[in-house]
């Protein structure tokens, strides 16, 4: 696609529900990452996917946050058993190979946890 | 390890007036260098970047910024504040096989 998509736009969850956020990259983009961003804060890394090499993880705050991504396409971010500190926006983006283009983002995912 | 700090969260300046707003860095090995710009309830918007070529990077909206390595500084300038300019502004940092790292952002207040 022309941008890098994510669904759903706003999602509202109770505590201790599953939830799944979804990233469509643009086409061709080889690496996809997943940003946190709660109110009035930076972006937190969360992952990062590269091709087919194995992601970095290193961002990922608890193992109730997992992501994966198939190929060079789509890519889902789940968090079990929500909490309410997982309130935030979750922001996707997707680059070529070649890091000197920077990323693209998308408009991000607002998760609310009541 | 590396890191990205920008100085001042909030930066207020009249319409027509300079903007500056400060990014510093710390890395290891020569990295690459980007400002974006966050528009209220929108995804961030690549303004410009630094990627070892010239040091004085031009970008969108009339933003640029110098990359000063004595001084591992990254800061980004504009002659004339807009009202469209309000909006929070992101420095971020590149390592070879790492994601990009993201200073806490700055939000720019334009007012007339």
């Amino acid at each position: 696609g022309a941008g890098v998509s994510q669904s759903p736009s706003n999602k509202v969850t109770e505590k201790g529900k599953d939830v799944e956020l979804r990233c469509d990259p643009i086409s061709g983009h080889t690496a996809l990452y997943w940003y946190r961003q709660r109110l009035g804060q930076g972006l937190e890394f969360l992952i990062y996917f590269q091709g087919n090499s194995a992601p970095d993880k290193s961002g990922l705050p608890s193992d109730r946050f997992s992501a994966e991504r198939t190929g060079e396409s789509v890519s889902t971010l789940t968090i079990q058993r929500t909490q309410q500190e997982d309130s935030a926006v979750y922001l996707c983006a997707s680059s070529p190979a070649d890091r000197n283009y920077g990323y693209t983002f998308g408009s991000g995912t607002r998760l609310t946890v009541v | 390890a590396q890191s990205v700090t920008q100085l001042g969260s909030h930066v207020s300046v009249s319409e027509g007036a300079l903007v500056l707003l400060r990014c510093n860095y710390s890395s290891s090995v020569p990295p690459y260098l980007f400002w974006y710009v966050q528009y209220p309830n929108q995804g961030l918007q690549l303004l410009l970047k630094y990627t070892s070529a010239a040091t004085l990077v031009k970008g969108i909206n009339g933003f640029e910024a110098e990359f000063k390595k004595s001084e591992t500084s990254f800061h980004l300038t504009k002659p004339s504040a807009h009202m469209s300019d309000a909006a929070e502004y992101f420095c971020a940092l590149n390592q070879a096989g790492t994601a990009l790292i993201f200073g806490k952002g700055t939000t720019l207040s334009v007012s007339s």
